[in-house]
């Protein structure tokens, strides 16, 4: 998607382990978004930003953190990866918090 | 608590036919309800939204009605095609708030 880059694009880790995911922006929007989709349960909320350091927890932020110590990136890092955040991770970007959120490709991100 | 419910969860329709997604919600300050429509290995992306001053909103093939009073929107597509086929998100928001999801419905367009 045009403005904005997820990496990497697909990741198998296990259990325990740490794992970054990388939102990468060239839009200079000053919001963005980390979502996970999951069969069943939609798109839900993790955490989000809006202002480099800026940051806020969503519906299901247990078991993750987010860095934003620049506009153009958004880190969410599983401190110790679990076999139920196994999903797919979806970075969106907004001009004004609100409106058209542009989405990035996703991570597909497997615990074993 | 959720805060979108959107119905069906599957949605199979004839090549020509009219898809019709519906989305309920409960809190009364959501002022903006866009449609995001996602591919098989992409990120949604926004199809068309609508705000609570206007009861129907239309663009090409795809409408939505919005009923402020019975805190419902539905997606209407018209002439359905197989090129529709993917899942279809309604979501909600009010200022300074992010987006909440309703959870998808998979629409498949049979010829």
């Amino acid at each position: 998607d045009a403005g904005i880059t997820q990496s990497p694009r697909h990741k198998v880790t296990e259990t325990g382990t740490p794992v970054t995911l990388r939102c990468h922006q060239t839009e200079n929007h000053r919001y963005m978004y980390w979502y996970r989709q999951d069969p069943g349960h939609g798109l839900r909320l993790i955490h989000y930003s809006y202002g480099v350091k800026d940051t806020d927890k969503g519906e299901v932020s247990d078991g993750y953190s987010v860095s934003r110590s620049k506009t153009e990136d958004f880190l969410l890092t599983l401190e110790s990866a679990t076999s139920s955040q196994t999903s797919v991770y979806f970075c969106a970007i907004s001009v004004q918090g609100r409106g058209g959120y542009t989405f990035g490709s996703g991570t597909r991100l497997t615990v074993v | 608590q959720q805060q979108v419910k959107q119905s069906p969860q599957s949605l199979i329709v004839q090549k020509g036919g009219i898809s019709i997604i519906n989305c309920a919600y409960e809190n009364t300050a959501f002022d903006y309800f866009p449609w995001y429509q996602q591919f098989p290995g992409k990120g949604p992306a926004l199809l068309i939204a609508i705000r609570p001053d206007v009861s129907e909103k239309k663009e090409g093939r795809f409408t939505i009605s919005f009923n402020k009073s019975a805190k419902q929107f539905s997606l209407h597509i018209m002439d359905s095609q197989p090129g529709d086929s993917a899942t279809y998100f309604c979501a909600a928001t009010l200022i300074g708030t992010p987006l909440v999801f309703g959870k998808g419905t998979r629409l498949s367009v049979i010829a």
